[in-house]
């Protein structure tokens, strides 16, 4: 059974170009989260789908970033006009059912603007 | 605001050690925490996590300590391996749909 994956692995953008980070969680999770992870700092929540949708986007840093999920599998993690305090490992994970507690994380996508 | 405070924020050991991280939290509504442990260029791998109803909980070398009363939960790792070697980040979650996790500990064990 494959895990969760995440594309592209490495990204290199510069300031003010738009970026799409992909997520595939693992068949048959309903739920699925987003995460921000800084050099040497933990993981900061942005945002969480239960299905295809999101009932909480407050964690979202600004009204750059976005994010969608169809189908009720593949989640999109949009952010317009990037800035270098975007740099980061954007990390996301599944679960079986929302308030499945058990999460799954993938490798996820380092994102560098410059 | 962090919600969940970790320390330390890195740690030796010598192999056959016992390695011991802290957490702390304010929000009593927390009803799930995790450990997860990542090694560099993963994601963070679930590693053991306790719901509040329990005091510790054992899974091989790995324990998790609760004090419900003082808001602290740790992680003891026994006979510490150099392939522990990994930063470990405690979390705390209501309902399982938003985890709040703390910032990292650096564990380094010497053969």
């Amino acid at each position: 059974g494959a895990g969760v994956s995440q594309s592209p692995s490495n990204k290199v953008t510069e300031k003010g170009k738009d970026v799409e980070l992909r997520c595939d969680p693992i068949s048959g999770h309903t739920a699925l989260y987003w995460y921000r992870q800084s050099l040497g700092q933990g993981l900061e929540f942005l945002i969480y789908f239960q299905g295809n949708s999101a009932p909480d986007k407050s964690g979202l840093p600004s009204d750059r970033f976005s994010a969608e999920r169809t189908g009720g599998s593949v989640s999109t993690l949009t952010i317009q006009r990037t800035q270098q305090e975007d740099s980061a490992v954007y990390l996301c994970a599944s679960s079986l059912t929302p308030g499945g507690y058990e999460q799954y994380f993938g490798p996820g996508t380092r994102l560098t603007v410059t | 605001q962090q919600q969940v405070k970790q320390s330390p924020q890195s740690l030796i050991v010598q192999k056959g050690g016992i390695s011991i991280i802290n957490c702390a939290y304010e929000n009593t509504a927390f009803d799930y925490f995790p450990w997860y442990q990542q090694f560099p260029g993963k994601g963070p791998a679930l590693l053991i996590a306790i719901r509040p109803d329990v005091s510790e909980k054992k899974e091989g070398r790995f324990t998790i300590s609760f004090n419900k009363s003082a808001k602290q939960f740790s992680l003891h790792i026994m006979d510490s391996q150099p392939g522990d070697s990994a930063t470990y980040f405690c979390a705390a979650s209501v309902t399982g749909n938003q985890f709040y996790f703390g910032t990292g500990t650096s564990l380094t064990v010497i053969p």
